[in-house]
């Protein structure tokens, strides 16, 4: 089975602090993605990255940076964290473009700014 | 970019058939229908995708009307573990898959 794990369930976080959130996926899957729940408004996504060292911005990618140095491990940074980006954060992963809409996610990090 | 309609809830027995619609009336030719769901406390989940035919796996059935502009997921006979919040997705350009708010389904002992 796939396995799509997140570095942490919760998180507290204050105003202005950076921070870094981490996604590994052990099924050498070429996509990953970074989703955020919010109530009301579904999941949306940040950003996506078909290969080691691309990145693509999703919808709402301001306030937000990622970097894909290995395969297997994509990263969500908050520059400067504000409350606004209280929120759970999805990662996802896929196996290739031909099954880019099949994906597989993690648990997710609930992330509270203070 | 097609669009889906969902309800916003739906109730079922355990071990009765739960058949969950979805509007998507502006699909494309093109456009795969996908269906995943979200358990509580937990990340979303594929179940199923399909384009034109039926399509069925060990989770649910996929019956998609003859002009595609709708289409329903069928759980057969519902458990205490299908409650979850199920989306219908149609992809956005080529990359994208929007997650609408779904509909939360309920199942009753």
């Amino acid at each position: 089975d796939v396995k799509v794990t997140q570095s942490s369930r919760y998180l507290v976080k204050r105003t202005g602090e950076k921070v870094f959130l981490e996604c590994v996926q052990d099924m050498d899957h070429e996509n990953m993605f970074w989703y955020r729940q919010d109530p009301g408004l579904g999941l949306r996504l940040i950003y996506f990255s078909y290969d080691v060292k691309m990145k693509e911005k999703g919808d709402i990618p301001e306030g937000y940076s990622v970097s894909r140095e290995k395969k297997e491990r994509f990263s969500l940074i908050l520059e400067s964290a504000s409350t606004n980006q209280t929120s759970m954060y999805l990662c996802a992963s896929s196996l290739g473009q031909a099954n880019r809409y099949e994906q597989y996610f993690g648990p997710g990090t609930r992330l509270t700014v203070t | 970019d097609a669009k889906t309609t969902q309800p916003n809830s739906m109730e079922s027995n355990e071990e009765e058939p739960v058949h969950l619609p979805c509007n998507h009336s502006t699909i494309s030719g093109t456009d795969y229908i996908h269906w995943y769901r979200q358990l509580p406390s937990q990340g979303p989940e594929y179940v199923i995708h399909g384009l034109t035919s039926n399509v069925n796996n060990r989770m649910a059935s996929l019956a998609i009307a003859e002009d595609r502009k709708s289409s329903t997921l069928i759980l057969h006979r519902a458990t205490l573990r299908d409650a979850a919040v199920y989306y219908c997705i149609l992809p956005v350009d080529t990359d994208k898959l929007i997650f609408g708010t779904g509909t939360r389904l309920q199942v009753f002992p």
